[in-house]
């Protein structure tokens, strides 16, 4: 299986600061059809998963413009601009290029 | 609008079988997949299997021995049903859709205890 190493394990930020997670595949998540199935979610507290962004950098509907992802074959990170409070929770790269599909040990993004 | 609802038994008795229910609306499962993922307590996320749009299924190998996935898409429903169940197995079990894990049911919290 892919194994997904995210750092760091958490996070403490204050309001307005920015922040990266990164997240490491144990392979190159590049499909036979060249496309990176790399994915980014967060978990906030009590709630189930929301997807932030899918296929590295592609922002999902209603998802604010502070958040972005890049990366490349086995190295990615998602990077929060000017955290917000509704921000807190853990966030997970997910792959779904090799199955089983997998996902990263989760960042806990907390208030400093 | 798009949701995924589960439901089933909070208590399962161990060396017995999980039967949980996706209900979907707002998509059809003839159009999109739908994966089944769980949590255990205060753990991250693990993918069990898919229910695919064309009726296939896939399973991680991890719990294939003990996983099976159903459909029926006159309900817009989506069956899971693992057999053998211990502790470690207690959880928040998901059903999501698979466009890139777009859309979440609440979850369903299983606790297998005696």
């Amino acid at each position: 299986d892919v194994v997904m190493t995210q750092t760091p394990p958490s996070l403490s930020v204050a309001i307005g600061q920015s922040v990266s997670i990164s997240c490491k595949s144990s392979q190159s998540l590049v499909y036979s059809d060249g496309k990176t199935y790399l994915h980014w979610l967060l978990q906030s507290p009590g709630r189930s998963p929301k997807r932030l962004i899918y296929q590295v950098s592609n922002l999902g509907s209603g998802v604010p413009d502070r958040f972005s992802g890049t990366g490349s074959q086995k190295d990615f990170t998602l990077k929060i601009s000017r955290v917000e409070a509704e921000d807190l929770g853990v966030y997970y790269c997910a792959q779904t290029t090799h199955f089983p599909w997998t996902f990263g040990g989760g960042t806990k993004l907390e208030l400093k | 609008q798009v949701q995924l609802t589960e439901s089933g038994p909070g208590l399962v008795h161990p060396s017995e079988t999980l039967s949980l229910t996706c209900t979907v609306s707002g998509f059809s499962l003839t159009g999109y997949s739908v994966y089944w993922v769980r949590q255990p307590s205060g753990k991250g996320l693990e993918w069990m299997g898919r229910m695919r749009y064309n009726g296939d299924t896939s399973y991680n190998s991890a719990l294939k021995s003990r996983l099976s996935i159903s459909r029926d898409t006159s309900k817009n429903q989506v069956f899971l049903k693992m057999n053998s169940l211990q502790t470690d197995d207690t959880g928040t079990y998901y059903c999501t859709r698979a466009n890139y894990f777009d859309y979440w049911g609440q979850g369903v919290m299983v606790t297998v205890s005696s």
